[in-house]
């Protein structure tokens, strides 16, 4: 089955303890994205990648990471996670950037106290 | 920076009333617009896509309709049901920012009995 998944689906962690929440897709897609969703925000890019090895900055970087060593995996990484960073996270892919429709992953809740 | 502006943030309609929901976009070059749907507790999916060389599609009960002249377009929904209760995003892909996926801040639809 095509899919994108995210691991894990909930976490609650504290203040400066590093975490990372991992990415996987199946359908050989080059592009691959992380959003944060807030209310009232709507979904917001954080990170992106074009293909591996290629990352570059969405609209909201500040305080996170992320790696694209093989095509399928992306994970996200919080070196230091600060409460302004709880929120619902979701990873998606597509083929390209262009005209592409954006398959999400079921979503990270995450709790930073 | 790029933007994209969604109106109304909340919208209530009866059932088997249209439902409109606008978005406008700051960069004239983008040239693709998807509306994603996300029902409660789930992923968002996409639902409808244009390119900036069309300016109306259908697909059934849903349409969108894209003004390059005036940078909006627009989500038709006509007949509404109960299973169109959802939020609903609208996004673009600015050419100036190469690959970076800017979304609306959503509009929560609700469908009244």
């Amino acid at each position: 089955e095509a899919q994108v998944t995210q691991n894990p689906r909930y976490l609650i962690t504290v203040t400066g303890k590093k975490l990372t929440v991992t990415c996987s897709q199946n359908m050989n897609h080059e592009y691959m994205s992380w959003y944060r969703q807030d209310p009232g925000l709507g979904l917001r890019q954080i990170y992106y990648s074009m293909n591996v090895e290629v990352t570059d900055k969405g609209d909201v970087p500040e305080g996170y990471k992320v790696s694209r060593k093989e095509k399928r995996n992306f994970p996200l990484i919080l070196e230091s996670p600060s409460p302004n960073q709880t929120s619902l996270y979701f990873c998606a892919s597509s083929l390209w950037a262009d005209y592409n429709e954006q398959f999400f992953g079921p979503g990270t809740r995450l709790t930073v106290l | 920076g790029e933007n994209v502006e969604q109106h109304p943030s909340t919208l209530s309609v009866q059932e088997g009333d249209s439902a409109v929901i606008k978005c406008t976009y700051s960069d004239s070059a983008s040239n693709y617009f998807p509306w994603y749907k996300q029902e409660l507790g789930k992923r968002p999916q996409l639902i409808i896509d244009i390119r900036s060389n069309v300016g109306e599609k259908k697909d059934q009960r849903i349409a969108v309709t894209l003004n390059k002249t005036a940078k909006h377009f627009s989500l038709h929904i006509t007949e509404t049901q109960p299973e169109d209760s959802a939020v609903y995003f609208c996004a673009a892909t600015p050419r100036s920012s190469a690959s970076k996926i800017i979304f609306g801040s959503g509009t929560r639809l609700s469908i009244r009995p």
